[in-house]
């Protein structure tokens, strides 16, 4: 357990549709980065927040949004969702602003779209 | 446009010998250098880091070697084990507030009986 939580590890829907990915972050960790991972693509960022606020933004779709809650929970909402959607989607926190302390990954959500 | 690229998708390498992942990059900006180790079904885990003002970081069986000038870093693992197979990807802080890993593509090792 690496103390990074992430619901649910699978989920399987319909095209159209519309998903919301949750993430709780190690205790006391404050950075929250989401990443999504398809079979012929690394680890593609999409967005961090920081304490509650946006931090950067990768390639993430504007049918995918971010929010970071008070209680430092995470929720990735994918909206519309289209066959090339499927993939492993990760969290991952950070103590601090930036990665130089090192992530820590949670075990990912594989959603599947058909 | 790659920045980390790991040009070596796969790598297999026999029980007890040693395992070499290579990783180039192209910004002379990056500072630090960070290697993570992924299961199947699992999230990446973090291996091993190096700053830039060092040219070895040791772990154990885990060695990363930096060369500033070729822009080049290596990840040695020695003795190699079965358990060793996974998905290896290297990765670099980049250069602005944020500190957003900038991550290779991966490669995939394994370690045959």
């Amino acid at each position: 357990d690496s103390g990074v939580t992430q619901t649910p590890k699978h989920l399987i829907t319909a095209t159209g549709q519309r998903v919301t990915l949750r993430c709780s972050p190690r205790s006391g960790d404050l950075s929250v980065y989401w990443y999504q991972q398809s079979l012929d693509q690394g680890l593609q960022f999409l967005i961090q927040y920081y304490n509650g606020e946006e931090r950067a933004k990768g390639n993430i779709l504007e049918r995918f949004s971010a929010q970071q809650f008070p209680d430092l929970h995470s929720e990735l909402n994918l909206s519309s969702l289209e066959l090339g959607d499927s993939a492993l989607y990760f969290c991952a926190s950070t103590p601090m602003g930036g990665p130089s302390y090192g992530y820590t990954f949670g075990s990912g959500t594989r959603l599947t779209v058909v | 446009d790659q920045q980390v690229k790991q040009n070596s998708p796969s790598l297999s390498v026999q029980e007890g010998r040693i395992s070499i992942l290579n990783c180039d990059y192209t910004n002379s900006m990056f500072d630090y250098f960070l290697w993570y180790k992924k299961y199947p079904a699992e999230g990446p885990t973090f291996l091993i880091s190096i700053s830039s003002i060092k040219d070895k970081n040791e772990d154990g069986r885990f060695t990363v070697f930096l060369n500033k000038s070729a822009k080049h870093l290596s990840l040695h693992i020695v003795p190699s084990q079965p358990g060793d197979s996974a998905v290896y990807f290297c990765a670099a802080p980049n250069a602005g507030n944020n500190r957003k890993l900038i991550w290779g593509l991966g490669t995939s090792l394994a370690v045959n009986p």
